[in-house]
């Protein structure tokens, strides 16, 4: 069945590292992929997004790209600030279709 | 950009009663809504998928006796926990996208706390 795997928190940085979280999913056909951010006490917010093969979503400093040969979908950041502190959820939407998919998210702090 | 809005954002009720919860697509038309719930430090668990005019497709597990939702416009669904009970207490999170090929745009949430 369809499925979201992501990297397990938490992951605890200090400002300006590098973040990797890694994401891969199970789904037939063609999915949407999607990073959300969760702000503590908030819903959850679209930070970027993919739709097809080998495209790239970028927004505020992350990145992610499409990789369909290896079913993953990781999040990066070169620099990360103590405002990213947040949980990071994967998910994917097949096309066409309604339901989500949502990793089991991961908890990012960033210490100064 | 698309905005959801979710009201109340904290409610606190004792025991035995309702509650409901609105979920709003501000500037645009949501065909279908989701509902969520999230457990401290969990992710999201589907609890019905709301569709514009007709009966909400719950999750397996999710009993819709105790969970009623109601999507009568466009732009509105409303989620109602009858008879709560302390274990109801949680976080529920409503969604919406405007068609099956876009991102979901989520509310703020409701803290739900019965006492």
């Amino acid at each position: 069945g369809n499925s979201v795997t992501q990297m397990e928190g938490p992951v605890t940085l200090s400002e300006e590292a590098f973040l990797t979280i890694n994401c891969t999913y199970t789904a037939t056909g063609y999915p949407s992929l999607f990073w959300y951010v969760q702000y503590p006490g908030e819903g959850l917010q679209l930070l970027l997004k993919a739709t097809k093969a080998d495209d790239k979503g970028s927004n505020k400093g992350f990145e992610a790209t499409y990789r369909k040969e290896t079913t993953s979908f990781h999040l990066e950041k070169g620099s990360v600030q103590v405002s990213d502190s947040a949980v990071y959820f994967c998910a994917f939407r097949p096309y066409n279709a309604g339901k989500s998919t949502f990793g089991d998210g991961t908890t990012l702090t960033v210490k100064p | 950009g698309a905005v959801v809005s979710q009201h109340p954002s904290r409610v606190i009720c004792k025991s035995g009663t309702s509650v409901k919860i609105e979920c709003r697509s501000l500037d645009f038309q949501a065909t279908t809504m989701f509902w969520y719930r999230q457990f401290p430090k969990k992710s999201l668990m589907l609890m019905a998928t709301s569709n514009e005019g007709s009966k909400a497709t719950y999750e397996q597990g999710v009993e819709k006796d105790k969970f009623l939702i109601n999507h009568a416009s466009l732009t509105l669904s409303t989620l109602t926990v009858t008879s709560a009970h302390p274990e109801d207490s949680s976080f529920y999170i409503c969604s919406a996208s405007g068609d099956f090929n876009s991102p979901l745009h989520f509310g703020n949430g409701t803290r739900l706390t019965v006492t």
